[in-house]
């Protein structure tokens, strides 16, 4: 099992370009999560998917379009890249076992916008 | 909308030290998760606490959930060096609200 996988890693944008995080799962889990993080702002969700053909909006949406392709995969669209989303992203899924919600998270990319 | 708080931000100890964060929710939370990140990695899950009072102890940590669960600690004994990296606390349900972390260095 490789869990959650992230791609890229590593990206480096000019302002105004476009691009795609890519995020599978492989433990057959509903749930999938997109989260940003910040030096002292912990993990902030961008945009979530409760189970596959749903989506919602999180607490920092705004310049971000997700599409949940399947049950294993969840990707982040950056339509026009800012300085401002220069950040951490990283995926993460869970799966309700009885009152668990633990939620695993991909290994991140790091994206830096010039 | 619901905040949760984590203090402090950053903590130094020198090796065999006690190390304590705290978490305050701005809610009543229905259960509180805490998750560890490593320098450079991601986070992982630690535990969960469901019950009001829960307390609940791994090796040298251990979690503690408040009588109102609005409020959690984490304490942990007689830090090591690899204990060092950031610690979130997270409530909610399967949206999570994460708290800003607490930053822990570990002087050997």
């Amino acid at each position: 099992n490789a869990g959650v996988t992230q791609t890229p890693k590593f990206q480096v944008l000019k302002t105004g370009q476009s691009m795609t995080l890519q995020c599978a799962q492989d433990m057959n889990h509903n749930s999938m999560y997109w989260y940003r993080q910040d030096p002292g702002m912990g993990l902030r969700l961008i945009y979530y998917s409760a189970s596959e053909g749903t989506t919602d909006k999180g607490e920092v949406p705004n310049g971000y379009n997700v599409s949940r392709l399947n049950k294993r995969e969840f990707s982040l669209r950056l339509e026009s890249a800012a300085p401002s989303q220069t950040s951490v992203y990283f995926c993460a899924s869970s799966e309700l076992r009885g009152i668990s919600y633990e939620q695993y998270f991909g290994p991140g990319t790091r994206l830096t916008v010039t | 909308g619901q905040q949760v708080m984590q203090i402090p931000q950053y903590q130094h100890v020198q090796e065999g030290e006690d190390f304590t964060t705290y978490c305050n929710s701005s809610t009543t939370l229905s259960n509180i998760q805490w998750y560890k990140q490593r320098p450079g990695g991601h986070p992982v899950f630690l535990i969960q606490l469901v019950k009001s009072g829960e307390v609940k102890k791994q090796k040298r940590l251990t979690f503690q959930f408040g009588e109102a669960k609005k409020n959690s600690s984490l304490h942990i004994t007689a830090t090591q060096t690899t204990d060092v990296g950031t610690y979130f606390c997270a409530g909610g349900g399967g949206k999570l609200i994460f708290g800003q972390g607490t930053e822990l260095s570990v002087k050997p």
